[in-house]
């Protein structure tokens, strides 16, 4: 099985810069996706990151250490619009997403 | 533009009721995904499908059932609806890329 830790809540201030965690122990894993979901809204694909290192898609970056078992999310120039809850899942060697962290609610402040 | 459709935005059941979830994606993906979302405990996978009429168990598949007859549509089943089923179900899809598109979800309350 699989499961992947992450934050619950975490604050940060307008136009600052906030990294989520994601640590996790897998069997058959194959990459680490994050989505976003506002609430009320469906889960949206952010970002993917198959091999080691740095994936960047604008204010968004996604990091990945398969050593380490550790991934991240870094969200920089926070807007308003960003608060929303981040999920980061574990893909499996087929391809998608079956296990997902609780996710991390982040709730940004003017 | 991609599309996932969920039959019902909200429902309310009665205990020992069968209902019936639709989920319905128009982008030709073989793979489709049924998933719970309840406060504090993320998403959970029910049951997903690779192929029509083919279907995987996930980590919570007890009490329900799902059918895959055709590509597009992917319908989950709870065979006799009870309490602590009430929450928010979440469809999603793909093809073989990791990409996963989720419908809005369907809020069920089981009284």
């Amino acid at each position: 099985g699989q499961s992947l830790e992450q934050p619950s809540e975490v604050t940060a201030v307008e136009g600052a810069i906030v990294q989520i965690n994601c640590t996790y122990q897998t069997s058959g894993f194959y990459g680490l996706s994050w989505y976003q979901q506002h609430d009320g809204g469906a889960p949206t694909f952010l970002s993917y990151n198959a091999l080691d290192g740095l994936e960047e898609t604008g204010r968004f970056s996604s990091f990945l250490s398969r050593s380490d078992s550790y991934g991240y999310l870094l969200l920089q120039e926070l807007q308003m619009k960003d608060s929303a809850s981040y999920f980061c899942a574990a893909n499996s060697n087929s391809g998608y997403a079956l296990n997902f962290g609780k996710g991390t609610s982040l709730l940004v402040t003017p | 533009d991609v599309k996932v459709t969920q039959s019902s935005r909200y429902l309310v059941k009665r205990t020992g009721e069968k209902v019936f979830l639709e989920c319905v994606q128009d982008m030709d993906h073989e793979n489709m995904f049924w998933y719970r979302q309840d406060p504090g405990l993320g998403l959970r996978l029910i049951y997903f499908s690779y192929d029509v009429k083919m279907k995987e168990k996930g980590d919570i598949p007890e009490g329900y059932s799902v059918s895959r007859e055709k590509k597009e549509r992917f319908s989950l089943i709870l065979e006799s609806a009870s309490t602590n089923q009430t929450s928010m179900y979440l469809c999603a899809s793909t093809d073989r890329g990791e990409t996963q598109y989720f419908g809005p979800g369907t809020r069920l309350l089981v009284l």
